[in-house]
């Protein structure tokens, strides 16, 4: 399969932890990607791989999988992580294609 | 630090070809280990993957893209270029050139330009 399903919205209060679930079939063969969006702004890498943050991506960001289901976790979410946040992947059919979730916006109260 | 930059027209009718032209700079685009991808984000929308494209040539394109889809690469220029043919409304939406890597066989957009927005209209 090539598609990938992400929530539309989750909250978190201010300084608690949420989860952000991507499910697809492809993601049994290979790690999500995970991107934050801010409005106005291009998305920027958060999570690749099983669990690798670029430089300057603070630790209370992380990512995990299981099955056909990769989560990307906050812990301690703060205000500057209202954002949506979309999980990408290659689709599994051998065919080098990637593909995008819907995107899931993440509101901090 | 290396950035991408993309160019192109911003307004376009109803049935001409988009071309867009996305700049590297602060580095080389001739890497063995990365692609050079093409996204874009219609208003409210959310991403999608038009193509990648490797140094040596190599591509590949969204298949409901394909048949309207061209993307190439200038290694001289340090450039790699997008053409969608046949634009319609649907064209419409900002369009992201990006760095991209692959760690495990899973591929990501690591590096990725402001954005360019492109309209559609008569």
């Amino acid at each position: 399969s090539s598609e990938l399903t992400q929530d539309p919205a989750v909250s978190v209060a201010l300084g608690q932890s949420v989860r952000i679930t991507c499910r697809g079939d492809s993601l049994r063969d290979y790690h999500a990607t995970w991107y934050q969006q801010r409005p106005g702004q291009a998305p920027l890498l958060v999570i690749y791989g099983e669990n690798n943050r670029p430089s300057g991506i603070p630790d209370r960001f992380s990512g995990s999988s299981s099955g056909d289901t990769a989560s990307l976790t906050i812990i301690g979410a703060q205000a500057e992580d209202e954002a949506v946040y979309y999980c990408n992947s290659r689709d599994n059919r051998g065919n080098h294609l990637r593909v995008f979730g819907g995107g899931t916006r993440l509101t901090v109260l | 630090q290396l950035q991408l930059q993309e160019s192109g027209p911003g307004l376009l009718k109803p049935s001409e070809t988009l071309s867009l032209t996305c700049t590297v700079s602060g580095g080389s685009i001739r890497s063995s280990s990365h692609y050079w991808g093409w996204i874009r984000q219609a208003p409210g929308k959310g991403l999608e993957w038009i193509g990648s494209i490797h140094y040596s040539g190599g591509t590949y394109d969204n298949p409901p893209l394909q048949s309207r889809l061209s993307i190439s690469i200038d290694t001289s220029r340090n450039q790699f270029s997008l053409r969608l043919t046949s634009v319609t409304a649907a064209d419409a939406a900002v369009y992201y050139c990006a760095r991209e890597g692959v760690l495990g066989g899973a591929w990501y957009f690591d590096l990725w330009g402001r954005g360019t927005l492109v309209s559609v209209s008569s």
